[in-house]
């Protein structure tokens, strides 16, 4: 599979702890997405690079949450002092940067806060 | 601030009845419309943009500016379309994030 991929596919954790998921993106993609999508809802946007840069920032990220794209290829995301509330599927996408580029999802992380 | 709004949780149709799944927006510039599906154990996957104007599956979905809808349809339901679909917008000129509903989850039974 050369999509879009994410590690690890499920994490328990207890409240308190910190938690870092990766993803990888498709290769020749230059922008990386990560979104949140908790039961019952639609992915909502996080924080999204265009190589090692984070261009942008949801008010929904708070201070807890940290994003990185080191060498612009993968990237990583951090959650510390995990909450019950930030129990979801973490879901990441890349795609070109060119305008109308379709955005390619991974299968996401799903995160459970015991 | 911009908002896809899906009425439907749950739509049950019969193996070759039509179907319409609704999707309305509400955007104050010119905004990109797009379908994704999530077939059972897949990923998210991208089912048809509103600039294409093309035909997946059978499924069209022709964007309706003066009623900010963008509601997907196909003629005849085959079992295989059961799944959870998603809208999601795109603002033009910014960072391509996308804005999605809460999503229809598409059941066809026999």
């Amino acid at each position: 599979d050369t999509g879009v991929s994410q590690d690890p596919r499920h994490k328990i954790t207890k409240r308190g702890q910190n938690v870092t998921f990766r993803c990888d993106p498709i290769s020749e993609h230059n922008r990386l997405y990560w979104y949140r999508q908790t039961l019952g809802q639609g992915p909502e946007f996080l924080t999204y690079f265009q190589n090692e840069a984070q261009l942008e920032k949801s008010r929904l990220l708070s201070d807890r949450f940290s994003a990185e794209r080191p060498k612009g290829s993968f990237s990583t995301l951090e959650i510390q002092r995990t909450e019950q509330g930030d129990s979801a599927m973490y879901l990441c996408a890349s795609s070109q940067v060119m305008g109308g580029a379709e955005a390619f999802f991974g299968q996401g992380t799903r995160l459970t806060v015991v | 601030a911009q908002r896809v709004t899906q009425p439907e949780k749950l739509l049950s149709v019969f193996k070759g009845a039509p179907v319409e799944l609704k999707c309305n927006y509400s955007y104050s510039g010119s905004p990109e419309l797009f379908w994704y599906v999530q077939y059972s154990r897949q990923r998210l996957q991208l089912l048809l943009r509103h600039i294409s104007r093309e035909s997946i599956k059978g499924f069209t979905a022709d964007l309706n500016k003066g009623e900010t809808s963008f509601h997907l349809k196909k003629p005849f339901a085959q079992e295989e379309d059961s799944a959870m679909y998603y809208c999601a917008l795109r603002s033009t000129g910014t960072a391509s994030k996308l804005t999605f509903g809460t999503g229809t989850r598409l059941q066809v039974t026999l």
